[in-house]
């Protein structure tokens, strides 16, 4: 069956290092990957979107890499602050068409310790 | 701009009561969706619609009604609350099909008692 794992356990992180986030699919063949930030009684908020056909994107601090051979995601958040500190979901498409059928991953939190 | 809008914030249902939880968007998207968030489950999708008077169902849609009579609300009914139901909605909404970012709203905490 279909499946988004991300790490149920909470990433804690020193001020200034780099955090990553690991997302892992299985029976999927997504056309895009999304990752959203959700804080405590918040919607998700979008980050960034990344296509099949790219291995990497970056806005920011933020480094999403997208590898269909592992059918893996990772985040990556470079000099990382309390501020980012929530929860990060993945979502994927399992088809090459219909927002309807994005799937979203249970999240990881993350904590940025000072 | 408002973005996503959704009422109320919380609410508290007895067992078998039917309410109306409203979203509205002011971005003109064509594209919502009303989702379901349980601990450990992730956002499981309830239903969507793909522009005024078109809607569908997703994944878990039993006990729920929508409509989309205008392009900017889209309500979620619930018909006969049960304590299976009690759960944080979201709202969202996006301009197209795939490919593009998801709007959400606040969330309702609801809890069926």
């Amino acid at each position: 069956s279909q499946k988004i794992e991300q790490n149920s356990e909470a990433l804690n992180i020193q001020e200034g290092k780099t955090a990553t986030l690991t997302c892992n699919y299985t029976n999927y063949s997504p056309a895009y990957l999304q990752w959203y930030r959700q804080d405590p009684g918040r919607g998700p908020v979008f980050l960034l979107l990344i296509r099949e056909n790219e291995k990497e994107k970056r806005k920011e601090r933020l480094k999403v890499t997208f590898d269909t051979t592992l059918k893996q995601s990772l985040f990556h958040i470079t000099a990382s602050q309390p501020a980012d500190s929530a929860t990060y979901l993945c979502a994927l498409d399992p088809d090459s068409g219909g927002y309807q059928k994005v799937t979203f991953g249970t999240g990881t939190k993350l904590q940025v310790i000072p | 701009n408002a973005g996503v809008t959704q009422t109320p914030k919380f609410q508290v249902l007895k067992t078998g009561q039917s309410m109306t939880l409203q979203c509205a968007q002011d971005m003109n998207h064509e594209y919502m969706s009303w989702y379901r968030q349980d601990p450990g489950m992730g956002l499981r999708l309830i239903h969507y619609s793909v522009g005024a008077g078109i809607t569908d169902q997703g994944e878990v849609p039993n006990g729920y009604n929508v409509s989309r009579s205008t392009t900017e609300d889209f309500p979620l009914r619930l018909l006969s609350a049960a304590p299976s139901q009690t759960s944080v909605y979201f709202c969202a909404s996006s301009t197209s099909q795939g490919y593009t970012e998801a709007f959400f709203g606040q969330g309702t905490r609801l809890t069926v008692v």
